[in-house]
């Protein structure tokens, strides 16, 4: 079974710059997340879809970045204008139906400087 | 607002030691609790889910402990081997909510 697939692995920006993280979920799985891991820290969760429908974004900075899941399939992770403070690891995960055991991918690792 | 802290955020050991990793929660209303294994520049990878009805989870050599009154969990690993070193983090989940400990980074020494 295939597992979780992101890319880029890495990504250096600058500054106001923007950015873009795709993830391929495991196949069949309806539940789809996106971390932000920063240094030192456990991940932090920016947004789960549920098919292709938003759960949860209460903790997403809207003003400069965006998630969409087209499909109920692949997803994409938006950055615009990133800032230093962006710097970080992205992960996303995958879960089945009933949302016990979650799947990750091996992350983007963004450096803004 | 839940809160996860994992003692100690380090630990080196030397091969074949039994160890413990400590994982607490402020709130004690939990839907289930993770342990995870992140390895350098690697996603996490599940290890062990218990569910909030549940004492503990066993596999091979690694068993977790819930004590979910104290708000405490725990993750016994058996005769340390080298391959062992990693982050560990727990992650405690109410509702669609899953928050994560800062992890413990664990090194055993052959």
């Amino acid at each position: 079974e295939a597992g979780v697939a992101q890319s880029p692995r890495y990504k250096i920006i600058e500054k106001r710059q923007s950015v873009a993280f795709w993830c391929n979920p495991i196949s069949g799985h309806a539940t789809l997340y996106w971390y932000q891991q920063i240094l030192g820290q456990g991940p932090k969760l920016l947004i789960q879809f549920q098919n292709n429908g938003v759960v949860d974004d209460s903790q997403l900075p809207k003003d400069r970045f965006s998630a969409e899941r087209l499909k109920g399939v692949d997803s994409t992770l938006k950055i615009q204008p990133a800032k230093l403070e962006d710097s970080a690891v992205y992960l996303c995960a995958s879960s089945s139906d009933d949302g016990e055991k979650l799947f990750f991918g091996s992350g983007t690792q963004l450096s803004v400087l | 607002k839940q809160e996860v802290t994992q003692i100690p955020a380090a630990l080196s050991v030397p091969e074949g030691e039994n160890l413990v990793l400590n994982c607490s929660f402020t709130d004690s209303a939990i839907y289930n609790l993770q342990w995870f294994r992140q390895d350098p520049g690697k996603g996490l990878t599940s290890l062990l889910l218990i569910q909030s009805s549940q004492r503990e989870q066993t596999s091979g050599r690694l068993n977790a402990s819930l004590d979910k009154s104290s708000g405490r969990s725990t993750l016994y690993i058996a005769a340390s081997q080298p391959g062992d070193s990693a982050t560990y983090l727990c992650a405690v989940r109410r509702d669609n909510d899953m928050r994560f400990g800062a992890g413990t980074r664990l090194t055993v020494k052959p």
